[in-house]
């Protein structure tokens, strides 16, 4: 069974600064992964993409993807209180045919 | 362009009983996947249909079971309903061709089961 893995949290960020959200995951066949953020009571929407090794930048938000160490993170720089939300980190598996997610960071952040 | 519809939104049921539930998907997506959402188990895959074909499904009991139209359309069946069913039930499409954006996933606003 291939796994997303996150830490549940919560992550206690105060306003202003960077919150640091990381994931692993075990399909060495995933090429594709996405940051996801939940309100509570609401759907999923898409933050972010990323593909390829390194950096993607977004405004506020910056995903990063290591495929040699099965690992992404999401940056989210000058965090506000409209940030507070769960976050989930999702790869595609290698078939292309299903979206595994994680089970979500809860992000609290404090003005 | 409108985004991925879902209904009902809000649904009652009894153990025993069964449910069906659908997803309109974004025009021009091919691909619905179907998901779980509870407290425990956060997001968990049931299945994906592309081009009236089921091409993936998850580890769920086959109480569960879907099908897609002609128009993409999807439903998705829950027979038997236990308690533990109660849950958020989420759809999402895509286009779903390989690579890149195309595998981007957009969310339904869902539909909230509680079994009683």
């Amino acid at each position: 069974q291939k796994e997303v893995e996150q830490n549940s949290g919560p992550l206690s960020v105060p306003e202003g600064a960077i919150a640091s959200l990381n994931c692993t995951y075990s399909d060495r066949g995933s090429q594709s992964f996405f940051w996801y953020r939940q309100y509570s009571g609401k759907s999923p929407e898409l933050i972010m993409s990323i593909y390829s090794n390194g950096d993607k930048e977004d405004g506020r938000f910056t995903a990063q993807l290591n495929k040699a160490s099965q690992y992404v993170s999401l940056l989210i720089r000058d965090s506000q209180p409209s940030d507070s939300a769960t976050y989930l980190c999702a790869a595609v598996n290698q078939a292309g045919t299903a979206l595994i997610f994680g089970k979500g960071t809860t992000l609290s952040v404090s003005s | 362009k409108a985004g991925v519809t879902q209904t009902p939104r809000y649904l009652i049921k009894t153990r025993g009983q069964q449910v069906t539930l659908s997803c309109s998907p974004i025009s021009g997506h091919r691909s619905v996947s179907w998901y779980q959402q509870t407290p425990g188990q956060g997001l968990q895959f049931l299945f994906e249909y592309f081009s009236e074909t089921q091409r993936n499904k998850g580890n769920f009991p086959g109480r569960f079971s879907g099908r897609q139209f002609s128009n993409s359309r999807s439903e998705m069946n829950v027979s038997t309903l236990e308690l533990g069913d109660s849950a958020l039930y989420l759809c999402a499409s895509s286009l779903m061709a390989s690579g890149g954006d195309k595998e981007t996933q957009y969310f339904g606003p869902g539909t909230r089961l509680l079994v009683l």
